[in-house]
């Protein structure tokens, strides 16, 4: 069965403490791999997609990479402002459906 | 350019009655999805629909239905409301292509049984 977790549920950093969030996933032949922020009472933003091992990508302080079994969201010196729900999504290769894991809840204290 | 619009934006509904969640999209993708997210849940798809004619199940499925009315528009509906169905309904759109499907969310839909 296709499978998407993330680590930790949540997590609380200072301002500029960086940090890592993990989404391993289980799949039949990955297409794709997504990263989504959001915000309270807010759909989810799109941030990254990554299609293989090896692959990264980079937007302000976020940077995303792929391995074959897990991607890891690294973010640099933090704000208050990156404070949201990060969410991990994948997509098999057999199908067009989109399977989310649960989420990270990052909150950074100024 | 309004993206992914969902209607209405908040429900109360009684047990029993039933109620349809539009959705409509001027993004011209071929690919949309209904979600629901609960509180440690995450988002759950419901339905999926690939293409404008097809639709099909997602995780949780029972309890609703779809209708892709045309490439734009894509309802989903519940025929007799319950409590386990207050959630918060997202539908999303992705352009279908054989690299993976980017998905864009609307703005979603509170819906509370009551």
């Amino acid at each position: 069965e296709d499978q998407v977790t993330q680590s930790p549920e949540a997590l609380r950093l200072q301002e500029g403490e960086s940090s890592s969030l993990n989404c391993s996933y289980t799949v039949s032949g990955l297409r794709g791999l997504f990263w989504y922020r959001q915000d309270p009472g807010k759909g989810p933003e799109f941030l990254f997609t990554l299609y293989s091992a090896g692959e990264e990508k980079e937007k302000e302080r976020l940077k995303a990479t792929l391995t074959k079994k897990e991607s890891f969201l690294h973010i640099t010196a933090p704000k208050p402002e990156d404070s949201a729900t990060y969410l991990c999504a994948v997509q098999a290769a057999s199908y067009d459906k989109v399977i989310f894991g649960p989420g990270t809840s990052l909150s950074v204290i100024p | 350019n309004a993206g992914v619009t969902q209607t209405p934006k908040f429900q109360v509904l009684k047990t029993g009655q039933s109620m349809t969640l539009q959705c409509a999209q001027d993004m011209n993708h071929n690919s949309m999805y209904w979600y629901r997210q609960d509180p440690g849940m995450g988002l759950r798809l419901i339905y999926y629909s690939a293409s404008e004619g097809t639709t099909d199940k997602g995780e949780v499925p029972n309890g609703y239905n779809v209708s892709r009315l045309n490439k734009r528009e894509f309802s989903l509906r519940l025929e007799s409301a319950a409590p386990s169905q207050t959630s918060v309904y997202f539908c999303a759109t992705a352009p279908r292509t054989s690299s993976g499907n980017t998905i864009y969310f609307g703005e979603g839909s509170w819906l509370t049984v009551v």
